[in-house]
């Protein structure tokens, strides 16, 4: 019931394109979902997180969608760059659940000319 | 605003030796610590998590007392592999969340431990 179910674990998207990255939870008591990037050899950097009180947030070219129902979240990233390519996380937390972050297992993004 | 550094970036050491990480919230205070440890090309787990003052709680599996956990105060957190094993090269990662807002983490760059 922790986990979060990420996909797709690698893509390739042509610059310019938009790059979809879907999330899917089961523990309904997560109130908080951050996404995360990470480059090779580095910590992750926090991207943009949303809460359950919203369907979208955007930032930028970055964008969350957010389904409470189906208990799905995804990221979108528009306008892709080389620049771009990471690895992406996705993450839940629940207050009374201290906090503590599930990370989902990752995706691998490549932004190809 | 809410950088997060570790010392060091990199460790090599010798089987049977002890090594400690340092993780700094360099401006702003932090509550709590959380310790990762990360394989290549695959996710982060959570090994424990520690409040200032307080004893750190350890995730299921992970050895409390191979991997020591000190949070001396609201910016510092160390984590000392004890006695490293060839099978404790990772790269270990920390994260600190902000007093006022105890869901967003923010990541330290990381340290990579190799053990020989």
């Amino acid at each position: 019931q922790q986990q979060v179910k990420q996909s797709p674990q690698s893509l390739i998207v042509q610059k310019g394109g938009i790059s979809i990255i879907n999330c899917a939870y089961e523990n309904t008591a997560f109130d908080y979902f951050p996404w995360y990037q990470q480059f090779p050899g580095k910590g992750p950097a926090l991207l943009i997180a949303i809460r359950p009180d919203v369907s979208e947030k955007k930032e930028g070219r970055f964008t969350i969608s957010f389904n409470k129902s189906a208990k799905q979240f995804s990221l979108h990233i528009m306008d892709s760059q080389p620049g771009d390519s990471a690895t992406y996380f996705c993450a839940a937390s629940s207050y009374f659940g201290n906090e503590k972050l599930t990370f989902g297992t990752g995706t691998r993004l490549t932004i190809i000319p | 605003g809410a950088v997060v550094s570790q010392h060091p970036s990199r460790v090599i050491c010798k089987s049977g030796t002890s090594v400690k990480i340092e993780c700094r919230s360099l401006d702003f205070q932090a509550t709590t610590m959380f310790w990762y440890r990360q394989f290549p090309k695959q996710s982060l787990m959570l090994m424990a998590t520690s409040n200032e003052g307080s004893k750190a709680t350890y995730e299921q599996g992970v050895e409390k007392d191979k991997f020591l956990i000190n949070h001396a105060s609201l910016t510092l957190s160390t984590l000392t592999v004890t006695s490293a094993h060839p099978e404790d090269s990772s790269f270990y990662i920390c994260s600190a969340s902000l007093v006022a807002s105890t869901d967003t983490q923010y990541f330290g760059p990381g340290t990579r431990l190799t053990v020989l």
